[in-house]
């Protein structure tokens, strides 16, 4: 069984300028999360996706981050523009379904590491 | 007060030791319990999950969840060098959509 796909693995830009991270979840996983995990600590929930629809987006710093995933299958988490503070690992996961004990099973990508200077 | 403590570490241990890796919690209203173990630059990867309290056991693996202390634990028996890795613990409840997660505890095991 394949595992999440992320990319780019690394990205390094500039403050203010704009980047996109795409992630294509474990096939027939209804369920996509992106986390974004700063140097030493625990990943913080940004976004989940249920099929095509935001279940939580609370903590989704909106007025620069924005997230999609149209079709219910892969996803894109746009930052614009970044700022220094948004430098850390960008997390992509996916669960089979919305119910107890999927959402406990998340398998999670690689990560997308971002440096903004 | 942060919803989920966990000891940063870095934790050195001899290759075949036990090691236990604690979480503490605020939330009482927290039902499930994880703990994932992360390699160096690679995605967490589920280990064990517990629901509500008690133990649960999986090869050198044992979960143990102390709801009246608000306190979770991850036993490894038999420690060796491939455990070397960051141990997270993540809490949800029963009607909430998002993962609290510890900060992590690093742990190296020693040949």
């Amino acid at each position: 069984e394949a595992g999440v796909a992320q990319s780019p693995r690394y990205k390094i830009i500039e403050k203010r300028q704009s980047v996109a991270f795409w992630c294509n979840p474990i096939s027939g996983h209804a369920t996509l999360y992106w986390y974004q995990q700063i140097l030493g600590q625990g990943p913080k929930l940004l976004i989940q996706f249920q099929n095509n629809g935001v279940v939580d987006d609370s903590q989704l710093p909106k007025d620069r981050f924005s997230a999609e995933r149209l079709k219910g299958v892969d996803s894109t988490l746009k930052i614009q523009p970044a700022k220094l503070e948004d430098s850390a690992v960008y997390l992509c996961a996916s669960s089979l379904g919305y119910s107890r004990g999927d959402q406990e099973t998340q398998y999670f990508g690689p990560g997308t590491r971002l440096l903004v200077l | 007060q942060k919803e989920v403590e966990q000891d940063p570490g870095p934790l050195s241990v001899p290759e075949g030791a036990i090691v236990s890796l604690n979480c503490t919690y605020s939330n009482s209203a927290f039902q499930y319990f994880m703990w994932y173990r992360q390699y160096s630059r690679k995605g967490p990867e589920l280990l064990m999950y517990t629901y509500s309290s008690g133990n649960k056991e999986d090869g050198r693996f044992t979960a143990q969840v102390d709801k009246s202390s608000k306190y979770i634990s991850l036993f490894i028996r038999d420690s060796q060098p491939s455990d070397s890795a960051t141990y997270l613990c993540a809490m949800d409840t029963n009607t909430g959509n998002q993962f609290y997660f510890g900060t992590g505890t690093s742990l190296t095991v020693i040949p």
